[in-house]
């Protein structure tokens, strides 16, 4: 698509549900990331893949966070028995790749999932 | 581990004025990337500059420049003209160039920019 779209914009659970986040990148990006923003702070990493493996999740909190990306296109996160600490907005980017250099590859951003955990 | 520190949380600046915002960062890498995002209302991050640690020319894109000073690691943004539409937070952003380590952006907690008539 022209953009990366994030779906639900909004979500409102309650603690100890599942709840899953969806990202669908820009098409062709192989690159896709995961980021939480909690209310008045900076983005933080949670997870990288490059095409459908991760290539990096050592920013997942905690074994209740997991995120697949199966075909290497559109990615769902994954967040098990939700507790209040995890409200936050959910960001998904992605960019056209790695390798040497690519480090100044734009990320492109979607406009994020707002998870509210009652 | 790579740390970004934006000291202001909030500015402010007059419309048609000039701003500058302020970043540093914690490295022992020398080849490294550095951005500053813009994030309105709406929630998307959009890339306003980005400048190339091996570069020692300042990135400029129209109004917004950069004064990246390595050896202070020092990465601050200039508005110049600053226009209404430029009220947002703006988050300063580090990202390795090494191959393997360069998949993350490391973010600052952001300043919030208002514009006033």
């Amino acid at each position: 698509g022209a953009g990366v779209s994030q779906t639900p914009s909004n979500k409102v659970t309650e603690k100890g549900k599942y709840v899953e986040l969806r990202c669908d990148p820009i098409s062709g990006h192989t690159a896709l990331y995961w980021y939480r923003q909690s209310l008045g702070q900076g983005p933080e990493f949670l997870i990288y893949f490059q095409g459908t493996g991760a290539a990096d999740d050592s920013g997942l909190p905690n074994d209740r966070f997991f995120a697949v990306r199966p075909e290497g296109s559109v990615s769902t996160l994954k967040i098990q028995r939700t507790e209040r600490g995890d409200s936050a907005v959910y960001l998904c980017a992605s960019s056209p790749g790695t390798g040497v250099r690519s480090g100044a590859n734009v990320l492109t951003f979607g406009a994020g999932s707002r998870l509210t955990v009652l | 581990a790579q740390t970004v520190t934006q000291s202001q949380p909030e500015m402010s600046v007059q419309e048609a004025e000039t701003v500058t915002l302020s970043c540093t960062y914690d490295t022992s890498e020398s080849d490294y990337y550095l951005f500053w995002y813009k994030q309105p209302p709406s929630r998307q991050m959009i890339l306003v500059i980005r400048q190339e640690a091996y570069k020692q020319q300042n990135a400029t894109e129209n109004r917004f420049s950069v004064n990246f000073q390595k050896a202070a690691k020092s990465f601050s943004l200039k508005i110049s003209d600053s226009q209404l539409g430029d009220a947002a937070m703006y988050f300063c952003a580090y990202r390795s160039a090494s191959t393997g380590t360069a998949s993350k952006l490391t973010f600052g907690t952001g300043t919030r920019l208002q514009v006033t008539l």
